[in-house]
């Protein structure tokens, strides 16, 4: 079965300093990892995806990840955290196959702060 | 660029009463999906339909139905509503059909309240 597990529920940093969401994921076939982020009130806006391309995915905002088959991971980077990064972050994997299902995993809310 | 619409945005119900959720997909998308988001939870997958045709089934109450009609909209139908139902409701749409990397696109989410 596929699952997503994202490490820590809450995320602060500092305005300017590296953005790190961690992902990990279990899937018995080739994964599609996503990362979506929601803003309060607000739908989930996908900022980037891994499609079995490029290892190292670069999104919206200046958000990239990559993806480490050997540590079945898929963390969040972002070098210079913004005051507008505050939000819910959800990692996503579906099947590589057949229909776009989504498993989410809990989310991560990053706080930004001066 | 056209996105998924969903209609109402926010939604008020009493227990036991009935709501309906409406889905508008992207253009030429082929599939939709509805998920549910409980308040500080992931969304969870509810079901899905391609080309009108129930092609996935996830969590989805016994209570709640849904369909996608012949113009590609979709409808969640929601009855004997109780308080833990009350969530943010999300429709997304994709191409499935020869498209191998394809993705799904959310729309803003139904918020409903069951008081």
């Amino acid at each position: 079965a596929q699952s997503v597990t994202q490490l820590g529920s809450h995320v602060s940093v500092s305005e300017g300093a590296l953005v790190l969401l961690r992902c990990n994921y279990s899937s018995s076939v080739p994964p599609y990892l996503f990362w979506y982020v929601q803003y309060p009130n607000q739908g989930l806006q996908l900022l980037l995806k891994y499609t079995s391309a490029a290892t190292l995915v670069k999104g919206i905002n200046g958000f990239e990840a990559e993806f480490k088959k050997s540590e079945t991971s898929f963390h969040l980077t972002k070098p210079s955290a913004h005051m507008s990064d505050a939000a819910e972050y959800f990692c996503a994997v579906r099947f590589s196959g057949g229909y776009n299902k989504l498993i989410f995993g809990a989310g991560t809310r990053l706080a930004v702060h001066p | 660029a056209a996105g998924v619409i969903q209609s109402p945005r926010h939604l008020i119900k009493e227990k036991r009463e009935t709501a309906t959720l409406k889905c508008y997909p992207i253009p030429r998308h082929d599939t939709v999906y509805w998920y549910q988001q409980g308040p500080g939870q992931d969304p969870q997958f509810l079901i899905s339909f391609y080309e009108k045709m129930q092609s996935d089934k996830g969590s989805i109450p016994d209570r709640f139905s849904a369909q996608q009609f012949s113009d590609y909209h979709s409808e969640l139908n929601m009855s004997s509503l109780e308080l833990g139902d009350s969530a943010l409701y999300f429709c997304a749409s994709s191409l499935e059909r020869g498209n191998r990397d394809t993705e799904a696109f959310f729309g803003q989410g139904t918020r409903l309240t069951v008081v």
